[in-house]
């Protein structure tokens, strides 16, 4: 089945320092990429769509010089956490589309635990 | 936008029972509907998911019912299982954007 792989899986940064997430989708293209948070016991909160060729798409309330996406290439999105604070700290997890399946399918990466003291 | 409600937020029962969680939707442009099941600390997986253009999908215990008219679908797991203790999201996917609206989860607990 289609894989995605999110790196690191959880990282612990300074207040101020800039953190990035990659999400890779191993075994199919992705065109479109989805960056989400994650609160405990709480739902997905879709942060945005990442695109690849183009701009980022942002919900609204989330800061977009904040949480910079980049989406190079098919296989490959980013989320850098822009000088991160304690209210940062969460769970950040990314879905990429399987171009191949009819566009409607995604699949999750493992997730990563941002912790920022 | 859509919007989608998802009940219970906890649902116990006992080994062997079967549960149902049942989720809503605002959006009739929605085409697609996937079930996640979420294991603390770990990514979504997806369990099984239902189109429009169909009222009820079976996978094993597993199924799935839609109806379009009402806005809803529903999950139901029979005979379950101490294994089938997780956190289920619902979804909808309106066609077009492919952009997923999770409900707010359901934390199931099975009691052996």
């Amino acid at each position: 089945g289609a894989v995605v792989s999110q790196h690191p899986s959880w990282v612990i940064c300074k207040s101020g320092t800039s953190v990035k997430i990659e999400c890779r989708s191993l075994d199919f293209q992705a065109t479109t990429m989805f960056w989400y948070r994650q609160f405990p016991k709480q739902s997905l909160m879709l942060m945005a769509t990442s695109n690849e060729g183009s701009k980022a798409t942002y919900e609204q309330g989330v800061e977009k010089d904040k949480f910079l996406i980049n989406h190079a290439s098919l296989t490959l999105s980013t989320l850098t956490v822009t000088s991160a604070h304690p209210e940062d700290s969460s769970f950040y997890i990314c879905s990429a589309r399987d171009n191949n399946s009819g566009g409607l399918g995604a699949f999750f990466g493992q997730g990563t635990r941002l912790t920022v003291v | 936008g859509e919007n989608v409600e998802q009940h219970p937020s906890t649902l116990s029962v006992q080994e062997g029972d079967s549960a149902v969680i049942k989720c809503t939707y605002s959006d009739s442009a929605s085409n697609y509907f996937p079930w996640y099941k979420q294991e603390l600390g770990k990514r979504p997986q997806l369990i099984i998911d239902i189109r429009s253009n169909v009222g009820e999908k079976k996978d094993q215990r597993i199924a799935v019912t839609l109806n379009k008219t009402a806005k809803h679908f529903s999950l139901h797991i029979t005979e379950t299982q101490p294994e089938d203790s997780a956190v289920y999201f619902c979804a909808a996917t309106p066609g077009g954007s492919y952009i997923p609206t999770f409900g707010r989860g359901t934390s199931l607990i099975v009691h052996p």
